[in-house]
């Protein structure tokens, strides 16, 4: 079965410090990865996917990630964090069995002090 | 271009009540899913609706039930409700049920069961 671990519950970074947000997966096949951002009380919005290809994706807000397979993991990152960046974050896979469901991870949230 | 909504934003129901839960799909869309989150957790896939017609389902009870419209728009209906129903009810749209296209998040429905 698909899984998604996010092992950090909770980061705190100071803002203009550099983050990294671990995510490891679980899937039989070639995954479809998936960030999303959550901020209190608001829906998920994508920050970036991979598909195929470069293993490297840049997304909004300045964000990246990184896909290796080798280490089944997707990590998350940002050079230089702004305090807006506060929120939680989830990784999550993306099967393609029936139904197209996002298998997503626990959750990290990211505080940032100033 | 409308983005997701879902109505209502709260809600407030006893054990054992009925509620529906209702979403309207981004603008071209066919593709409804649905997602429980509970607190402290990632969503979980409920089920997903394509052409009005339930595409895939996850570890939910039969209690758990939905229906798409000829609009594309979606209900969650959940019976005989438990007090582990208390969760945050996210509605995600899409293009084509089947790929690993970009859903879209709606802001949710925050259900307290008490």
């Amino acid at each position: 079965a698909q899984s998604v671990t996010q092992p950090d519950i909770h980061i705190t970074v100071s803002e203009g410090a550099s983050l990294e947000l671990r995510c490891n997966y679980s899937y039989g096949a070639t995954p479809y990865l998936f960030w999303y951002v959550q901020s209190p009380g608001q829906g998920l919005q994508l920050l970036l996917k991979y598909f195929s290809g470069d293993t490297l994706v840049q997304g909004i807000k300045g964000f990246e990630a990184e896909f290796k397979r080798s280490q089944s993991s997707f990590n998350l990152r940002k050079p230089s964090v702004h305090w807006s960046d506060a929120a939680e974050y989830f990784c999550a896979v993306g099967t393609m069995e029936y139904g197209n469901k996002l298998v997503f991870g626990a959750g990290t949230i990211l505080r940032v002090k100033s | 271009e409308t983005g997701v909504t879902q109505s209502p934003t709260h809600l407030i129901k006893t054990r054992g009540q009925q509620v529906t839960l209702r979403c309207s799909s981004q603008s071209g869309h066919n593709t409804v899913s649905w997602y429980q989150q509970a607190l402290g957790q990632g969503p979980q896939f409920i089920f997903q609706y394509y052409r009005e017609e339930e595409n895939g389902r996850g570890n939910f009870p039969p209690r758990f039930s939905g229906l798409q419209f000829p609009n594309y728009s979606s209900e969650l209906n959940v019976n005989a409700l438990e007090l582990d129903d208390s969760a945050l009810y996210l509605c995600a749209s899409s293009f084509v049920a089947g790929k690993n296209n970009e859903q879209f998040f709606g802001p949710g429905t925050r259900l307290t069961v008490l």
